[in-house]
């Protein structure tokens, strides 16, 4: 089962500009995270937001919580070549809390 | 150097022979997990470990078993491979994840299994 599925799946923008991908789930949770991954390898942890939380920042990272919405939403700003990658939320299943559920990834290319 | 280290990282085998992926921490860290990761699918949980000797299942166990008798070492075990396990795993692994109590996780370099 896919807890989190991302929006859009694909995206390209110009370097410079802010890229927004969203994540949304379908059932309660303890805490969300926000993965990269550059083609092929191992994933890098980003930001973790608890359901506590609304808003996390992180350099040019900005993840927001909306919990009566069930979703959440990455913001990169000011998007450079190496922001090229996947990217992938992550929660747990709540009445399982330490089974973690991934979406599908949204696929990000910065066009120089 | 804190690490997940996986082995091996590329593998082809063919269908039925019994297989072993090992994973190794160096963080101390309580909670290890195993994923595979399909085109179009993300990544799927197949077990993990809250600590030593406590294991459970993900979403996708099926034709998988691990082991948790050290900290450091989470090994993914496949008794009869079939194509359909043809995939890339990662391994990964955090200080605590789960109660009151959530972490990052780490993941290794991943290895690409194929089954003929």
């Amino acid at each position: 089962s896919q807890q989190g599925e991302e929006d859009p799946q694909a995206l390209s923008i110009q370097e410079g500009e802010n890229a927004t991908m969203n994540c949304s789930y379908k059932t309660s949770i303890n805490n969300l995270q926000w993965y990269r991954q550059n083609s092929g390898r191992g994933l890098v942890h980003l930001i973790l937001i608890r359901s506590n939380e609304r808003e996390k920042h992180s350099g040019r990272l900005r993840v927001t919580l909306d919990t009566s919405k069930k979703s959440s939403s990455l913001l990169i700003t000011a998007s450079r070549a190496a922001d090229t990658a996947s990217y992938f939320c992550a929660t747990d299943a709540y009445s399982s809390a330490s089974k973690i559920i991934f979406g599908s990834g949204t696929r990000l290319s910065i066009r120089p | 150097e804190a690490q997940v280290t996986q082995n091996p990282r590329y593998l082809i085998t063919v269908t039925g022979k019994k297989l072993t992926v090992t994973c190794s921490q160096n963080m101390n860290h309580e909670y290890m997990s195993w994923y595979r990761q399909d085109p179009g699918l993300g990544l799927r949980q197949i077990y993990y470990s809250m600590n030593v000797e406590v294991t459970d299942k993900g979403d996708v166990p099926e034709g998988y078993k691990v082991s948790r008798k050290e900290k450091r070492n989470f090994p993914l075990i496949l008794e009869s491979p079939s194509p359909n396990q043809t995939s890339l795993y990662f391994c990964a692994s955090s200080l605590n994840f789960g109660g009151e109590t959530y972490n990052e996780q780490f993941f290794g370099p991943g290895t690409r299994l194929t089954v003929l």
